[in-house]
């Protein structure tokens, strides 16, 4: 098993750029996540889908949107990016919600 | 890779002590909490679990302890080695379908 994956590793976009983060996961796992992880200040939930067909924000939804787009796959968008949202984005996969979460290796992105 | 743990609270020991890393928890209705490691350049990866009907659970070299009179937790790591070296936070489950995160502790390891 892959676990989770997330493509690309890295990214530079200019201000105003769109791109979509994509992530899988192969452990056939209801509930996923994406989170931004910057210096110093922990892992910030930007959304998250509990089950196929749900989604939900979290706390730092502003700029993002998200696709549960099959079990399996979970994207993040950026449809105009600022250098704001430079950061370094994980997906993340649970049994269900709020169990465990079993990590990406991460995207990391600047924005320039 | 770049680093998570600026400005984070370190803790420097030496190769072959034990480590105690310690979190402290907001919500006294939290039943379900995970310690995590992440290293340099890497996503965080799941150390061990412990529900709040417990006090202590043990894994390979690492134990969890959960005091729940002072909202506390803690994960001491034996014999620490240098592959130990990176930040480790701590999660509860407090009933809003999601997890709560900590910022980490930075571990350094010193040979």
């Amino acid at each position: 098993n892959a676990g989770v994956t997330q493509t690309p590793k890295f990214q530079v976009l200019k201000t105003g750029q769109s791109m979509t983060l994509q992530c899988a996961q192969d452990m056939n796992h209801n509930s996923m996540y994406w989170y931004r992880q910057d210096p110093g200040m922990g892992l910030r939930l930007i959304y998250y889908s509990a089950s196929e067909g749900t989604t939900d924000k979290g706390e730092v939804p502003n700029g993002y949107n998200v696709s549960r787009l099959n079990k399996r796959e979970f994207s993040l968008r950026l449809e105009s990016a600022a250098p704001s949202q430079t950061s370094v984005y994980f997906c993340a996969s649970s049994v269900e919600p709020q169990e465990t979460q079993y990590f990406g290796p991460g995207t990391r992105l600047l924005v320039l | 890779g770049e680093s998570v743990g600026l400005h984070l609270p370190t803790l420097s020991v030496q190769e072959g002590d034990n480590s105690i890393i310690n979190c402290a928890y907001s919500n006294s209705a939290s039943d379900y909490f995970i310690w995590y490691k992440q290293e340099s350049g890497k996503g965080p990866q799941f150390i061990i679990d412990i529900r709040s009907n417990m006090d202590k659970r043990q894994g390979q070299r690492v134990t969890v302890l959960l005091n729940k009179t002072v909202k506390h937790l803690s994960l001491q790591i034996a014999a620490t080695q240098p592959g130990d070296s990176a930040v480790y936070f701590c999660a509860e489950r407090n009933g809003n379908n999601r997890l709560a995160f900590g910022k980490g502790n930075q571990v350094v390891v010193i040979p």
